[in-house]
């Protein structure tokens, strides 16, 4: 079956520092592959997306890359922002079942 | 511009009280689905649909029933409400012609079962 594992957190890190959260999946097939946030109090929203291999997907300073070889897709960031605090969430779209997996969530703390 | 919206947002139940939580979106997506989320357990699929009459279940179906009577909406139903069901509750929508399966959530409805 599907499935999706990310570091697990929570992750404290300093204004400026540079932010990995690690992902991996195991799929049939070649699933699309996403980053959602979601800000205190609010619904999850669509980060960054790749759907085939290789592909990067970049926004607001976040950047993803699809690597089959690794089944991995690990979120990174240059320079967090305190307004970059939200729990972050891997997921996996796999068009055969119509449906998404998800990783357990990393909550993300920038202090300033 | 609406997306999804959750009704209610918040509610506070006794146990072995019904409900039912509205889905409502108007982006003419096909597929709808229904995730609770708990602490430190990530988002995990209670039921779904991929169009209007059909409905199927997900990882976690055990005391919920879903209907989807028209497209747009998707409702989520407690018979008898037990403790255990006490979750943040979300709706998502999704474009079968996008084919990546990109998800649009509501805010949330949050259910306390006393």
């Amino acid at each position: 079956g599907n499935s999706v594992t990310q570091m697990e957190g929570p992750v404290t890190l300093s204004e400026e520092a540079f932010l990995t959260i690690n992902c991996t999946y195991t799929a049939t097939g070649y699933p699309s592959l996403f980053w959602y946030v979601q800000y205190p109090g609010e619904g999850l929203q669509l980060l960054l997306k790749a759907t085939k291999a290789d592909d990067k997907g970049s926004n607001k300073g976040f950047e993803a890359t699809y690597r089959k070889e690794t089944t991995s897709f690990h979120l990174e960031k240059g320079s967090v922002q305190v307004s970059d605090s939200a729990v972050y969430f891997c997921a996996l779209y796999n068009t055969n079942a119509g449906k998404s997996t998800f990783g357990d969530g990393t909550t993300l703390t920038v202090k300033p | 511009n609406a997306g999804v919206t959750q009704t209610p947002k918040f509610r506070v139940l006794k146990t072995g009280q019904s409900m039912t939580l509205l889905c409502a979106q108007d982006m003419n997506h096909e597929y709808m689905y229904w995730y609770r989320q708990d602490p430190g357990m990530g988002l995990r699929l209670i039921h779904y649909s991929v169009g209007e009459g059909t409905t199927a279940k997900g990882e976690v179906p055990d005391g919920y029933n879903v209907s989807r009577l028209k497209k747009q909406n998707f409702l989520l139903g407690l018979e008898s409400a037990a403790p255990s069901q006490t979750s943040v509750y979300f709706c998502a929508s999704s474009y079968q012609g996008r084919r990546d399966g990109e998800l649009f959530f509501g805010e949330g409805s949050r259910l306390t079962v006393l």
